[in-house]
C-alpha cells in the first residue's frame, strides 16, 4: 500500500520567523512530487511539481527540495507572514499516475 | 484562460436521492480527477478520468461512480445518498500530469 506522511500535523509559528514540514513518499516508481497551499474557504493551488532527485524550487519566500532515493521533500517558508497560515498538502504521483494525497500540514502564523 | 468550473456549487439532498454533479476542466486538460473533503479529513481521491477512461480510482463504494465526455467535461453521480456523503466535491484538471487545477467545488448536504 503506497502511504505519504506528511509531518508535523499542525505548525504554530510566530510572525517573522522561518519554519520547515517534511513530507515521506514511497521511493519507488516515483514519477514526481507536488506540493499544493490550501487556504481556508479557497480550493488548493499548486506550489511545486518536482519530478528529479535533488531538485530544488524556489517561490518567493517558499522553497522546497526533494530526495527520491531516500522518499522525502521538505518545504521551507523564510520569514512567515500572516497570508502563509494554510494547510500545505503533498502528493506523490507513481509512475502509473496514480496521486496520493498526504493529510497535510497545517500551518499558522501567530502575529 | 477560463479555470476549472464546477456546478452545482451547492446542493441538498435527502438521504436515499442519487446525485450528479458537473466539472468542466481547463480548455485543453485531458484529465480530471474527483475528490471528497470531509471536515477534520484531507483530500480522498475518488477517480481520475483521461481521455474518457478512468485511469485511477480511489476507495469508494461502487455507489460513487463518473465519466468523462469527448469534451472532456467530466460527470459524478452518487446514488442512495447517505448522511455521510456531506462533504465538499471538488474537481481538478491537469495537462500532461503536472500541477492539479482545482475547481471552487460544490457542497452537497444530505439530510
Amino acid at each position: 500500500i503506497l502511504n505519504v506522511e506528511q509531518s508535523p500535523q499542525s505548525l504554530h509559528v510566530q510572525e517573522g520567523d522561518s519554519t520547515n514540514f517534511t513530507c515521506s513518499f514511497p521511493s519507488s516508481n516515483f514519477y514526481a512530487l507536488h506540493w499544493y497551499r490550501w487556504e481556508t474557504a479557497k480550493s488548493p493551488e499548486a506550489l511545486f511539481v518536482m519530478t528529479l532527485n535533488g531538485d530544488e524550487k524556489k517561490k518567493g519566500r517558499i522553497s522546497a527540495t526533494l530526495n527520491t532515493k531516500e522518499g522525502y521533500s521538505y518545504l521551507y517558508i523564510k520569514g512567515s507572514q500572516p497570508e502563509d497560515s494554510a494547510t500545505y498538502l503533498c502528493a506523490f504521483k507513481s509512475s502509473n499516475y496514480q496521486l496520493i494525497w498526504g493529510a497535510g500540514t497545517k500551518l499558522i502564523i501567530k502575529p | 484562460k477560463a479555470g476549472v468550473t464546477q456546478t452545482p456549487r451547492y446542493l441538498i439532498k435527502t438521504r436515499g436521492q442519487q446525485v450528479t454533479l458537473s466539472c468542466s476542466p481547463i480548455s485543453g486538460h485531458r484529465s480530471v480527477s474527483w475528490y471528497q473533503q470531509t471536515p477534520g479529513q484531507g483530500l480522498q481521491f475518488l477517480f481520475e478520468y483521461f481521455s474518457e477512461t478512468q485511469r485511477n480510482k480511489g476507495n469508494f463504494p461502487g455507489r460513487f461512480s463518473g465519466r468523462q465526455f469527448s469534451n472532456s467535461r467530466s460527470e459524478m453521480n452518487v446514488s442512495t445518498l447517505e448522511l455521510g456523503d456531506s462533504a465538499l466535491y471538488l474537481c481538478a484538471s491537469n495537462l500532461q500530469d503536472g500541477e492539479q487545477f482545482f475547481g471552487p467545488g460544490t457542497r452537497l448536504t444530505v439530510l
